[in-house]
């Protein structure tokens, strides 16, 4: 079983387009992360959702939304795709997240390529 | 100057050897300590949490020194499979804006 799962593994697109990423976690736990990691391999944090809660929104262009339909699922929505978002991104989940450090578990990965 | 800094590396050891990795932090009221593994194209996993009092799991031993802001990776008898990039892990933040910030990685390549 999968602990945390993300699709597409793949996304090749073109500029201008609009695209969506979908994570699905079944370790309940409560809250669930959104993270970039660039060409150099720097993995950051962009967003976390706890119980359907937004609680960590980092500096991010506001064409990414992220959404939390239950606490299961973050889905990465991205409006008007630009060259330099090209990245892998991953989404985690861990036990709890708020103020309060529990080990957190990634998804696979989506590697997003921008053309 | 960065949150988290590692050395990125690679480190190029032969089978065997017993290979050390350091990883500084600039917020002294950080909270947790973590150790991820990545190998290429693949997901972090999580390798170890690093207490204060210092753990070990099998070959790997992970120590904290809260004076001097460091966490550090001890591996003994590498393996070929423990060819990776490892990531230093730190928990810190204020208020309810507490997040895991990476280090950039350490490249460990072990050779036959």
């Amino acid at each position: 079983d999968t602990a945390v799962s993300q699709t597409p593994k793949y996304l090749v697109t073109q500029m201008g387009n609009d695209k969506s990423i979908k994570c699905e976690q079944n370790l309940g736990h409560d809250t669930m992360y959104w993270y970039k990691q660039d060409s150099k391999k720097f993995l950051k944090i962009m967003f976390s959702y706890n119980n359907k809660e937004l609680i960590i929104n980092e500096t991010v262009p506001n064409r990414f939304s992220p959404k939390s339909p239950d606490k299961a699922h973050l889905n990465l929505h991205i409006n008007s795709l630009e060259l330099g978002d090209s990245a892998v991104y991953f989404c985690a989940s861990s036990q709890d997240g708020r103020g309060v450090s529990y080990e957190q578990y990634f998804g696979p990965g989506t590697r997003l390529t921008v053309t | 100057r960065k949150e988290v800094e590692q050395d990125p590396g690679p480190f190029n050891v032969p089978e065997g050897a017993t290979v050390a990795f350091n990883c500084t932090y600039s917020n002294s009221a950080s909270q947790s300590f973590f150790w991820y593994r990545q190998d290429c194209r693949k997901e972090p996993k999580l390798l170890m949490s690093v207490y204060s009092s210092g753990n070990e799991d099998g070959r790997f031993t992970a120590q904290l020194n809260r004076a001097s802001q460091y966490i550090s990776l001890l591996i003994r008898d590498s393996k070929l499979s423990d060819s990776a990039t490892y990531l230093c892990a730190v928990f810190s933040g204020l208020d309810s804006s507490y997040k895991l910030i990476f280090g950039s990685g350490t490249r460990l390549l072990v050779r036959p």
